[in-house]
């Protein structure tokens, strides 16, 4: 058990519509990093936010938006869902402001799934 | 450009033999962190190695161990004594530290072993 939960793991949707995925980061981890994992595909980065604050954008959708609220969970807003966006959503947390050497901790993920 | 590169899609290993995969990464941070992280078809991402941008030796961990090539930067996975419980998908991340600690991942190997 990595201490990162995310729910719901599983979700099907049908398209146009709108859903909410949360993450609670470990005890302690002040970063949340958010990734889309695509069927056999890579992960592509999407957001991280440290302490309620974004502070890195990456491959990610005018569509979806990302928060973190001050008791450190975050909520990942998938909206005007297509087909295209199901896939595994990861998120993961790290020590902030930690030398280069820390792993982030993964979620076991929340499988998407758009009809 | 590409932060991972990694080259090898899928790779096949008898099981007991050692088995290599590749990942060359780009940076212009001075201190970064490499790491694998194993995805097994459950889905979970476990973490297995991290590598110190700084570290002069290579970093084993059991039956892993990194061949860390500062020079070509390249940092590949070794793993000794292929088990069937290895077959999963890896990847190799790298964390920049001042690049607010950003996360990047490869594309993946997906690793079969056979018995």
């Amino acid at each position: 058990d990595s201490g990162v939960t995310q729910t719901p793991k599983h979700l099907i949707t049908a398209t146009g519509q709108r859903v909410t995925l949360r993450c609670s980061p470990r005890s302690g981890d002040l970063s949340v990093y958010w990734y889309q994992q695509s069927l056999d595909q890579g992960l592509q980065f999407l957001i991280q936010y440290y302490n309620g604050e974004e502070r890195a954008k990456g491959n990610i959708l005018e569509r979806f938006s990302a928060q973190q609220f001050p008791d450190l969970h975050s909520e990942l807003n998938l909206s005007s869902l297509e087909l295209g966006d199901s896939a595994l959503y990861f998120c993961a947390s790290s020590v902030a402001g930690a030398p280069s050497n820390t792993e982030a901790f993964f979620g076991q993920g929340t499988r998407l799934t758009v009809v | 450009a590409q932060k991972i590169t990694q080259t090898q899609p899928g790779m096949f290993v008898q099981e007991k033999e050692a088995v290599t995969l590749d990942c060359t990464y780009d940076t212009s941070d001075p201190s970064y962190g490499l790491f694998w992280y194993k995805q097994p078809s459950s889905g979970e991402m476990i973490f297995l190695i991290y590598q110190g941008s700084y570290d002069q030796q290579n970093a084993t961990e059991g039956r892993y161990s990194l061949n860390f090539q500062k020079a070509r930067k390249s940092a590949n996975l070794v793993i000794s004594a292929s088990q069937l419980g290895d077959s999963a998908m890896y990847f190799c991340a790298m964390r920049e530290e001042y690049n607010f600690n950003k996360f990047y991942f490869g594309s993946g190997t997906k690793l079969n072993v056979k018995p």
